[in-house]
């Protein structure tokens, strides 16, 4: 069956620190892969896509990678702030509009 | 633009009765989404449309579950009878099509900030 995982439920990094978080999946060929960030009691906020012709994309202090061989992205926060602080969603679609999402990994980045 | 926005924010009801919860999406977003996050399942896709068609209600739990979009401004998601086990925080998010925004196009949810369902 079709699964998307993220590497932990919980990250905790330090400051300035780069935080590393993992999506993995298995029986999908999506061919779109998106990030989100969700604080406490808010949806979540959109933050990149990724193409499955694409193996990385960069955004001020956030780059993805797209590995469809390992079926795989990581997303990287360089020079991490408390501010980074917050669940984070990995989402893909095929050739649908319709994401599914990954179940998501807390991340706390303490001063 | 104000964003989706959902009413109600919170609703507490009792096992039995019956739930409507409001979206209004993105002027000039055709697409139109239904989740629902909890603790134990995460973000499940509910039920989706486009141009106010109903594409894909495989999400829909049971037929306690229906959810209509009577015009573009506009949809509801009800549940009747509701149940204790229905507790979650139900999202809708809307988006714009692939082809509008062409070889930029990135599919972005702009979610809203949420209903969050309590069945006592």
């Amino acid at each position: 069956s079709q699964k998307i995982e993220q590497n932990s439920e919980a990250l905790n990094i330090q400051e300035g620190k780069t935080a590393t978080l993992t999506c993995n999946y298995t029986n999908y060929s999506p061919a779109y892969l998106q990030w989100y960030r969700q604080d406490p009691g808010r949806g979540p906020v959109f933050l990149l896509l990724i193409r499955e012709n694409e193996k990385e994309k960069r955004k001020e202090r956030l780059k993805v990678t797209f590995d469809t061989t390992l079926k795989q992205s990581l997303f990287h926060i360089t020079a991490s702030q408390p501010a980074d602080s917050a669940t984070y969603l990995c989402a893909l679609t095929g050739s649908g509009q319709n994401f599914v999402f990954g179940p998501g990994t807390r991340l706390s980045v303490l001063p | 633009d104000a964003g989706v926005i959902q009413s109600p924010r919170h609703e507490v009801t009792e096992m039995g009765q019956e739930v409507t919860l409001r979206c209004k999406p993105i002027s000039g977003h055709d697409y139109l989404f239904w989740y629902r996050q909890t603790m134990m399942r995460g973000l499940e896709l509910l039920i989706y449309f486009n141009n106010n068609v109903p594409i894909d209600d495989s999400g829909m739990p049971e037929d306690r579950f229906s959810a209509k979009m009577p015009n573009a401004s506009f949809s509801t998601l009800k549940i009747q009878p509701s149940e204790p086990r229905d507790s979650a925080v139900y999202f809708c998010a809307s988006s714009y099509p692939r082809l509008a925004g062409g070889s930029q196009w990135a599919g972005e949810l702009f979610f809203g900030e949420g209903s969050r369902l309590t069945v006592l």
